[in-house]
């Protein structure tokens, strides 16, 4: 299995676009899971999904922030517009019946300027 | 909500020097504890969990924990640390009651050759 696949594996955009960050998660896997990574605040739980319905959201900071999962092999993370305090490493993370097996992606380092 | 405290942001150690990380987590009811490690530029990946039995754990790489139920605590340690253990260490919690693991902040490794 190749894993959680993310892309792009950089992105690096100007603030006010529009971005979309890319999951595949690990076939057969019922469960997925977006983080944001920044040095302030560590790992935060952003959303995830069971069977390809959105469980919790509350970690999603903005309505600027939208997920969505539209079949078991494919999850994006949007975010419009962007803005700097949106820099961070987003990782996505899947797992086959809640959390014993997370299985992590290797992120997206985005950039906004 | 359950949270993870984690002592010590930065370690710088010698090779063949003993590790202990600390890590306590806030939550009343039954919790799943995890330790992720991160080497540079790569992924998280699970060095060892805790779900029942034994609160001696043993993991990858000759890394061990300890759930001290009384304490909240679930320390990572290792008895001789190399200098391919530098990277970063995430202590993590789940509780019984939803899916998702809260990570601590992490503690940045590094040892000395």
């Amino acid at each position: 299995d190749a894993g959680v696949i993310q892309s792009p594996r950089h992105e690096v955009t100007e603030m006010g676009q529009e971005v979309t960050l890319r999951c595949k998660p690990i076939s057969g896997h019922d469960y997925l899971f977006w983080y944001r990574q920044t040095m302030m605040r560590g790992l935060e739980l952003l959303i995830y999904f069971n069977n390809n319905v959105p469980i919790d959201d509350s970690g999603m900071p903005e309505d600027r922030f939208s997920a969505k999962m539209p079949n078991a092999s494919f999850s994006t993370l949007k975010i419009q517009p962007s803005e700097p305090r949106d820099s961070a490493v987003y990782f996505c993370a899947s797992s086959f019946q809640g959390p014993s097996g997370y299985t992590f992606g290797s992120g997206t380092r985005l950039t906004v300027v | 909500a359950q949270s993870v405290s984690q002592h010590n942001h930065h370690v710088i150690l010698s090779e063949a020097a003993s590790l202990e990380l600390g890590c306590n987590y806030s939550y009343g009811g039954t919790v799943n504890l995890f330790w992720y490690v991160q080497y540079p530029g790569q992924h998280l990946q699970l060095l060892l969990k805790y779900f029942s039995g034994d609160p001696l754990v043993k993991g990858i790489k000759g890394f061990e924990a300890e759930f001290i139920k009384s304490k909240f605590s679930f320390n990572l340690r290792k008895p001789s640390v190399q200098w391919s253990d530098t990277a970063e260490y995430f202590c993590a919690v789940n509780s019984n009651r939803d899916d998702k693991i809260i990570f601590g902040k992490g503690t940045r490794l590094h040892i000395l050759p």
